[in-house]
């Protein structure tokens, strides 16, 4: 099957700094690549749809200026969590579409902010 | 806007019973995906089964058929001869162009 590659798989940083965090379709291209949020025992929450070359778009009350994504090409986004602070700790995930109904995700990052 | 609904937080069965999840949703699309996860400790997201809203058969992988019930926008997940290795995170999930998740149903399966 389809994989989708997320790195790193767990960070911890300082407050006020930034974190990048990849994933990658390696054996397809993705046209589309979201971007989740999950909250301890809570659900996926999605934060940003991405497509290729474009735009992301961003979830209500997702501030795109603190959550940069950019999907700069058909096997790569990224998330760059700016000025990271504690309430930013979460587990993120992202997934990955080759353009059909189908959505591979990777394994997710899990990012604490001390 | 779709959102999706997961009734049931925890669900308990017996090895090698069958158990039932339940979830609706709600949209005004006609043509969609419903999808079931499967979420173990590991936290990976694992396809379960995929039912295609045009169809009216219900999908069935295995051990894992669903009862779709579109006029009802109702998707529940039947888990048939469960094991041990099921015990896992249960997200149903709705897809037009974007996924949306429900809360999730916690399954513990007892030996």
């Amino acid at each position: 099957g389809a994989v989708v590659s997320q790195h790193p798989s767990w960070v911890i940083c300082k407050s006020g700094t930034s974190v990048k965090i990849e994933c990658r379709s390696l054996d397809f291209q993705a046209t589309t690549m979201f971007w989740y949020r999950q909250f301890p025992k809570q659900s996926l929450m999605l934060m940003a749809t991405s497509n290729e070359g474009s735009k992301a778009t961003y979830e209500q009350g997702v501030e795109k200026d603190k959550f940069l994504i950019n999907h700069a090409s058909l096997t790569l986004s990224t998330l760059t969590v700016t000025s990271a602070h504690p309430e930013d700790s979460s587990f993120y995930i992202c997934s990955a579409s080759p353009g059909d109904e189908k959505l591979f995700f990777g394994s997710g990052t899990q990012l604490s902010v001390l | 806007a779709q959102t999706v609904t997961q009734s049931q937080p925890e669900m308990s069965v017996q090895e090698a019973e069958t158990v039932t999840l339940s979830c609706t949703y709600d949209t005004s699309e006609s043509d969609y995906y419903l999808f079931w996860y499967k979420q173990p400790p590991s936290r990976q997201m694992i396809l379960v089964i995929r039912q295609e809203a045009y169809k009216q058969q219900n999908a069935t992988e295995n051990r894992f058929s669903v009862n779709f019930q579109k006029a009802a926008k109702s998707f529940s997940l039947k888990i048939s001869d469960s094991q041990l290795g099921d015990a896992a995170m249960y997200f149903c999930a709705y897809k037009w162009d974007d996924m949306r998740f429900g809360a999730g149903t916690r399954l513990t399966v007892k030996p």
